[in-house]
């Protein structure tokens, strides 16, 4: 069964660079058909797709986040990483990695990132 | 983008009883419709996908049902652990996807 889980810091300064990586067990990613996405959870417990990468590099974002996502894939760590720039508090949330089949349905997530964006 | 609509945030339900979940889409997602599962410290748990088939594992008393715009999620005879959080999600136009807020199931 394929297993995720989400690292970086838990703690971002306004205006700097959030980075997360996710490291995949009991898979590949170079798995066909396989998006490993990004997805968050506010505090208000909504939930906001985030984007994906596809084992071979191409990526699709959500275009609400006007160009402040970057998602990035290394299959020989088995891992995926995702980047948010200039963040502020209201990107605070949990960070959830997730495996995307069928073109938008998640069946395996990580337990998931906590991050606060404070100074 | 889709704007995805659930009702109600709050629905208290007795073990044992039924409970009805409603989500509404702001246009037509097809058969593209998805509802998750997510209890306190945990990721959501796929549940059911193409509006009414379950996901593996998923016990049979939670069914799907709708179409076009209006969907309903049913829990025939809530158990003890089916109390938490559900959201639906459309994928028709995928990529993106969009989530409802939620709807908290509670102990009446």
């Amino acid at each position: 069964q394929v297993q995720l889980q989400e690292s970086g810091p838990g703690l971002v300064k306004p205006s700097q660079t959030l980075s997360l990586t996710c490291t995949v067990s009991g898979g590949s990613l170079r798995s066909v058909g396989y998006y490993w996405s990004w997805v968050r959870q506010f505090p208000g417990k909504g939930l906001e797709w985030l984007g994906y990468v596809y084992y071979s590099g191409s990526t699709y974002y959500n275009p609400s986040l006007k160009r402040r996502v970057s998602i990035s894939v290394d299959t020989s760590k088995n891992q995926f990483s995702m980047e948010m720039t200039s963040v502020t508090v209201a990107d605070t949330a949990v960070y959830f990695c997730a495996n995307e089949q069928m073109g938008g349905l998640f069946n395996y997530w990580g337990q998931g990132a906590p991050v606060t964006v404070s100074s | 983008e889709t704007v995805m609509t659930q009702s109600p945030a709050t629905l208290s339900v007795s073990p044992g009883e039924r409970a009805t979940l409603s989500c509404r889409a702001s246009q037509s997602v097809g058969s593209n419709l998805a509802w998750y599962q997510q209890k306190p410290g945990q990721p959501p748990r796929l549940l059911i996908y193409g509006i009414s088939n379950r996901a593996t594992d998923i016990p049979v008393r939670f069914s799907g049902s709708g179409s076009v715009t209006e969907f309903t999620l049913t829990i025939s005879s809530v158990q003890s652990e089916d109390f938490a959080v559900y959201y639906c999600q459309q994928y028709y136009n995928w990529p993106p996807v969009t989530f409802g807020q939620g709807t908290k199931v509670e102990v009446k």
